[in-house]
């Protein structure tokens, strides 16, 4: 089983539509960050929230760090077709590197 | 804003042969990171360098890979010889702190044949 599992593997909502991705962790998570991709580009860094849980908004996008649950959730309010592409969340297991989740993609439509 | 810049963009290559992907990373930064992405699949990590040295690599980052920063702004990916499942996007990233934000170029995707 993955250490870091995401859902939904995909959503699609009208504009205007609230969405919520997770990501859960099996192991202590030290950091979490969020990224998006678009796809075949590079990815674009979202959000990073500290180990002991904290919340951070960005624009229409907030994420959580929920640290009894290990789990963290990012939350778009009103979505744009900009808003498209593909959610990753990234552990920090306090090792040299981040490990990346399957990703969420996000189709936003008129 | 200074940005991370991967050459080339695609490189198309046949089975056996060696590429080097060539990655520029932000200037002030001293961690940098090989990832790549098969179409369709997850992000893995392949390998972290600092100071000179690989600091962490994963199982896919076997004797055919190689990294080297040959000079004070090149962090190139070397592998030696490819194979058909060595197809992917290979992304460099850089970041100026061991747990801080990691910057990601554009990626180089490499089809071998």
């Amino acid at each position: 089983s993955q250490e870091l599992e995401q859902s939904p593997q995909s959503l699609i909502v009208q504009e205007g539509k609230n969405l919520t991705i997770n990501c859960t962790s099996s192991k202590t998570l030290y950091g979490l960050y969020w990224y998006k991709q678009k796809y075949g580009e590079g990815l674009i860094f979202l959000m990073m929230l500290q180990k002991g849980g904290e919340e951070k908004s960005h624009e229409k996008i907030t994420a959580k760090l929920d640290e009894k649950k290990q789990q963290s959730s990012l939350h778009i309010t009103a979505s744009q077709p900009s808003h498209a592409g593909i959610y990753l969340c990234g552990a920090d297991y306090d090792t040299d590197k981040l490990i990346f989740g399957t990703g969420t993609r996000l189709q936003v439509f008129p | 804003e200074p940005e991370v810049t991967q050459t080339p963009s695609h490189q198309v290559t046949q089975m056996g042969q060696e590429v080097i992907l060539r990655c520029v990373p932000i200037s002030n930064h001293l961690y940098f990171y090989w990832y790549r992405q098969i179409l369709g699949q997850k992000v893995e990590f392949l390998v972290s360098f600092y100071n000179n040295e690989i600091s962490e690599k994963s199982e896919i980052f076997d004797d055919q890979f190689s990294v080297e920063r040959p000079d004070g702004s090149n962090f190139t990916l070397k592998i030696r010889s490819t194979k058909l499942e060595d197809s992917a996007m290979y992304f460099c990233a850089s970041s100026g702190q061991v747990t801080g934000e990691l910057f990601f170029g554009e990626g180089s995707r490499l089809t071998v044949l």
